[in-house]
C-alpha cells in the first residue's frame, strides 16, 4: 500500500522561504513522477511543479519559475518543494501527489503554509 | 499553457439524480484527461484517467467520455457521498493544468 506523508504546517513571514517534504512509503519513487499541487483557501487546484526522480529534471509553470525548486532524494523516497520569496497569496494547502502513468493516483495529506507578517 | 474550463461551476442536485459536468480544453489533448473528486478538508482522489478509465475502487456510477477538447463526467444515481467538488486535469503537456472545479451540492 502506497502512502505519501508530508511534513507539518508552517507559518512564515513574507519574503522568507519554506521547504515542505513528502515521504513515500510502500513503493519506490524511482519509476514514478511526483508533483506538487496547491489550493488556496476556498479556491481550486493549482499545479506547482513536478519531477521524475529517475530523470531528475523538474518542470515548473512559468508563474513559479525562479521561486520554486522541487527535488527528490531516491535513497529516502522523499520529495521536497521549496518556495522562496513568500507572499501572502502563497498561503495555501500544499499537496504532493504521485503520478502513475500520467494521472495522480496517490496524494499526501496536505501541508498548510501560512504567510503572514 | 492549456486552459481547462469546467461548467457549471456549481450545481444543486438530489439523491438519485444524474449529473453531468463538462470540461473543455483550449487545444486538443487527445484523451489525456483525468477527473478528481475532493471532499472538504481532504486531499483530492482520482476518479477517472485517460478520459474514460475508471480508477480501481471507484463505483461504476461514475463515467467519463471525450476526446480532443470536450470531455464529460457523468454521475448516475447520485449518492450522499458524491456531494463534493470535481476537477478535471490535462496530462497531455507541461505544465499540467486543472479546471476551476465544479461543486455538487444538495
Amino acid at each position: 500500500q502506497v502512502h505519501l506523508v508530508q511534513s507539518g504546517a508552517e507559518v512564515k513571514k513574507p519574503g522568507s522561504s519554506v521547504k515542505v517534504s513528502c515521504k513515500t512509503s510502500g513503493g519506490t519513487i524511482n519509476s514514478y513522477g511526483l508533483a506538487w499541487v496547491r489550493q488556496a483557501p476556498g479556491q481550486g487546484l493549482e499545479w506547482v511543479g513536478g519531477i521524475i526522480p529517475m530523470f531528475g529534471k523538474p518542470s515548473y509553470p512559468q508563474k513559479f519559475h525562479g521561486r520554486v525548486t522541487i527535488t527528490a532524494d531516491k535513497s529516502t523516497s522523499t520529495t521536497y518543494m521549496e518556495l522562496r520569496n513568500l507572499r501572502s497569496d502563497d498561503t495555501a494547502m500544499y499537496y504532493c501527489a504521485r503520478a502513475s502513468r500520467c494521472e495522480y493516483d496517490h496524494w499526501g495529506q496536505g501541508t498548510l503554509v501560512t504567510v503572514s507578517s | 499553457d492549456i486552459q481547462m474550463t469546467q461548467s457549471p461551476s456549481s450545481l444543486t442536485a438530489s439523491l438519485g439524480d444524474r449529473v453531468t459536468i463538462t470540461c473543455r480544453a483550449s487545444q486538443s489533448i487527445d484523451n489525456f484527461l483525468n477527473w478528481y473528486q475532493q471532499k472538504p478538508g481532504r486531499a483530492p482522489t482520482l476518479l477517472i484517467y485517460s478520459s474514460s478509465s475508471l480508477q480501481t475502487g471507484v463505483p461504476s456510477r461514475f463515467s467519463g467520455i471525450g476526446y480532443g477538447t470536450e470531455f464529460t463526467l457523468t454521475i448516475t444515481n447520485l449518492q450522499p457521498e458524491d456531494f463534493a467538488s470535481y476537477y478535471c486535469q490535462q496530462s497531455y503537456i507541461m505544465p499540467r493544468t486543472f479546471g476551476q472545479g465544479t461543486r455538487v451540492e444538495i
